[in-house]
């Protein structure tokens, strides 16, 4: 699986838009982008996933690069309990009997400020 | 609501104890893992299972058991070979195992020893 590369850290003001970027200069053709957050003390959620298009869902919008080196999360109106890590994962369609681990790299911690 | 129900939130195991985790889910989902997370580390797939009846070792599977006797049912056991037990253990399931389909996780439970 491609590595990513995300700030380590982000600060948004409630109310404005959130965007965070992730660098994934290497991913292969057949990798897909996976965001996902986790607030402290709670499991990793699941907020969108896409190959090529860009993709929006009630949570989030992921807009992906035409090379697909880069991508950028958009969370449209951050909330204050939108505050987490978000990571950003580059994995394979599964396409075997091999695991199926999610590896999360360091992600961005969000603060949202009031 | 649909979703996957970890229990107990906390644990706590006495030397010599075996401890099980209780994972289910309401999503009518073929797949599920078991994963360790420890402080400031990302996620470590202990096992998982494709299907009912079938469970596979994941990269860190020594001193841990699991079953797979129903769909929504997939119990971890952490047994008294597992030296290092202390962590936070997430519990996911996915629609199938291959494919692209994003996996869900459980709000987790934290294991502490006496």
């Amino acid at each position: 699986d491609a590595k990513t590369t995300q700030p380590t850290s982000m600060d948004c003001a409630e109310g404005r838009a959130a965007n965070l970027p992730c660098n994934h200069s290497t991913i292969s053709g057949n990798e897909y982008v996976y965001w996902y957050r986790q607030i402290h003390s709670q499991g990793p959620q699941y907020i969108i996933h896409g190959l090529k298009n860009n993709e929006t869902n009630e949570m989030a919008s992921l807009i992906i690069t035409e090379d697909r080196k880069s991508s950028t999360l958009i969370l449209p109106h951050a909330t204050l309990r939108d505050t987490a890590v978000y990571y950003c994962i580059v994995r394979a369609q599964i396409t075997n009997n091999a695991g199926n681990m999610l590896t999360f790299g360091g992600g961005t911690r969000l603060m949202v400020k009031p | 609501d649909g979703g996957i129900t970890q229990s107990p939130k906390y644990l706590f195991r006495k030397e010599g104890q075996n401890v099980t985790l209780s994972c289910e889910q309401n999503l009518n989902h073929d797949a599920m893992y078991w994963y360790r997370q420890d402080p400031g580390q990302g996620l470590r797939l202990i096992y998982y299972s494709q299907i009912v009846n079938d469970f596979q070792k994941g990269d860190i599977a020594e001193g841990y058991s699991v079953s797979r006797e129903k769909k929504e049912s997939f119990p971890l056991t952490v047994t008294s070979a597992q030296k290092n037990p202390t962590a936070f253990y997430l519990c996911a399931s996915s629609i199938r195992f291959r494919g692209n389909q994003p996996q869900h996780f459980g709000d987790g439970t934290r294991l502490s020893i006496l």
